[in-house]
């Protein structure tokens, strides 16, 4: 079945630099993706969103890329905190899938002081 | 701010014993989802439900039912728990009308011995 992935499972950065995780998708028709945080024993939570008919979105420190042509997300965290330190994922979904978001395994962001 | 809770952060059941995990939440959301979590899998989706009294199946619907009486309510049952389904176990909420993230709880982590 359709599925989005992630490249890397583990990311470190250096504080104060600037973090980028990526994220692949395969089903075409996905039009809305949605990326969420997740700290050590909570629940997901909302970051920033965008929908196909846009290739950038800017939030407080971060911004997400969609490139449709090559299905490629992906979340840019600048100046990098250690409060950032979490497991990102990425979600997809289409207008023919309801409310459901399929997710990708995550990538944990490591935060070096 | 949106707000799903859940009614216990951490659970140890027995194997054979039956389960209820409770979710709440208080943005009249019409749709409701549950979904387990586990390190490499990602977040699968095990029962969803667009109403009242309406449930579907997810991905994952092996060994588990749900109930939905209410609106704000969604229960995920264990029938009859398993080590295998030892995990965190994760709700969330999400409006019916334009396409919107899913808003999620604090999670609880089961443990069957």
């Amino acid at each position: 079945g359709e599925s989005v992935g992630l490249h890397l499972p583990t990311l470190s950065v250096q504080e104060g630099d600037n973090s980028i995780i990526n994220c692949a998708y395969s089903n075409s028709a996905s039009d809305y993706f949605i990326w969420y945080k997740q700290e050590s024993g909570k629940g997901p939570q909302f970051i920033i969103d965008i929908r196909s008919n846009m290739d950038k979105r800017q939030g407080q420190r971060v911004t997400v890329l969609l490139n449709k042509t090559v299905k490629h997300l992906s979340l840019q965290i600048a100046a990098t905190q250690p409060g950032d330190s979490a497991v990102y994922f990425c979600a997809e979904n289409w207008a023919g899938g309801g409310n459901k978001l399929t997710f990708g395994t995550g990538t944990q962001l490591k935060v070096e002081l | 701010d949106v707000k799903v809770t859940q009614s216990s952060r951490y659970l140890v059941k027995r194997t054979g014993e039956k389960v209820f995990l409770e979710c709440v939440q208080d943005m009249d959301h019409e749709n409701m989802f549950w979904y387990r979590q586990d390190p490499g899998l990602g977040l699968r989706l095990i029962y969803f439900s667009y109403d009242v009294k309406m449930k579907e199946k997810g991905d994952i619907p092996e060994g588990y039912s749900v109930s939905r009486e209410k609106k704000e309510r969604f229960s995920l049952i264990l029938e009859s728990a398993s080590t295998n389904q030892t995990s965190m176990y994760l709700c969330a909420s999400t409006s019916a009308g334009e396409r919107d993230t899913q808003y999620f709880g604090p999670g609880t982590r089961l443990t069957v011995l």
